[in-house]
């Protein structure tokens, strides 16, 4: 199982909006609505933001948000904060007891 | 709180064996799925194996599957990985998760480090 296209980085000014996508196949993201994205900050354990492509775990704000669209997944951080600059990865369930390809990672840098 | 402490990484040669474990607190171990995660230095993340609540099933990835097997001792409320035959890819932090819907990983540990050299 071949791991999640993300874009390498992604750049926004604080208070701007800054969208990742995440890209796999009709196997994975496309056939499942199991999408996930975790928040990772230099030398920390990955925090849980999304799952269900869109749904918020208590306490992550509602500045960030998750659609999917065909085999793509996006995640948008809007209002970005200096706070927000970590890598993110999106992960999706593959079925067949694959539970859990992840993306390549996209590092968030705020300007 | 939901806390995940690992232990047992180290440095290990290839070939050799290695066994992880997670203390879990804070919350009803027993109910609970529970992964292993890995990320090689400077690289992504790769999910390894999850066990079942009660240990029933077991799934891993393919490029573990046969040399690393996962358990759990729910009256310790522990969750290990045993690792053999361990190659220089395997080197990696490793992270313990709860599992949320079986397939997302709600809590993390902080790691352990697993570094296969010679």
């Amino acid at each position: 199982q071949s791991a999640l296209t993300q874009p390498r980085s992604v750049s926004g000014s604080p208070g701007q909006s800054v969208t990742i996508s995440c890209t796999g196949t009709s196997s994975d993201v496309g056939g499942y609505n199991y999408v996930s994205w975790y928040q990772q900050h230099p030398g920390k354990a990955p925090k849980f933001m999304i799952y269900d492509v869109s749904k918020r775990p208590s306490g992550v704000p509602d500045r960030f948000s998750g659609s999917k669209s065909g085999n793509t997944a996006s995640l948008t951080i809007s209002g970005l904060q200096a706070d927000d600059e970590a890598d993110y990865y999106c992960c999706s369930y593959a079925g067949r007891s694959t539970f859990g390809v992840f993306g390549t990672g996209t590092k968030v840098t705020v300007l | 709180q939901v806390q995940l402490v690992e232990s047992g990484g180290g440095v290990v040669q290839p070939g050799r064996s290695l066994r992880l474990s997670c203390a879990a607190s804070g919350f009803t171990f027993r109910n609970y799925g529970m992964h292993w995660v890995r990320q090689a230095p400077g690289k992504g993340l790769e999910w390894v194996a999850v066990i079942w609540y009660d240990g029933s099933n077991k799934y891993y990835a393919d490029s573990v599957k046969g040399r690393f097997t996962i358990s759990r001792d729910n009256s310790k409320n522990t969750l290990s990985l045993q690792m053999n035959s361990l190659r220089g890819e395997d080197t990696a932090v490793y992270y313990c998760a709860r599992s949320l819907q079986e397939w997302y990983f709600d809590y993390w540990g902080q790691g352990t480090l697993v570094t296969v050299s010679s």
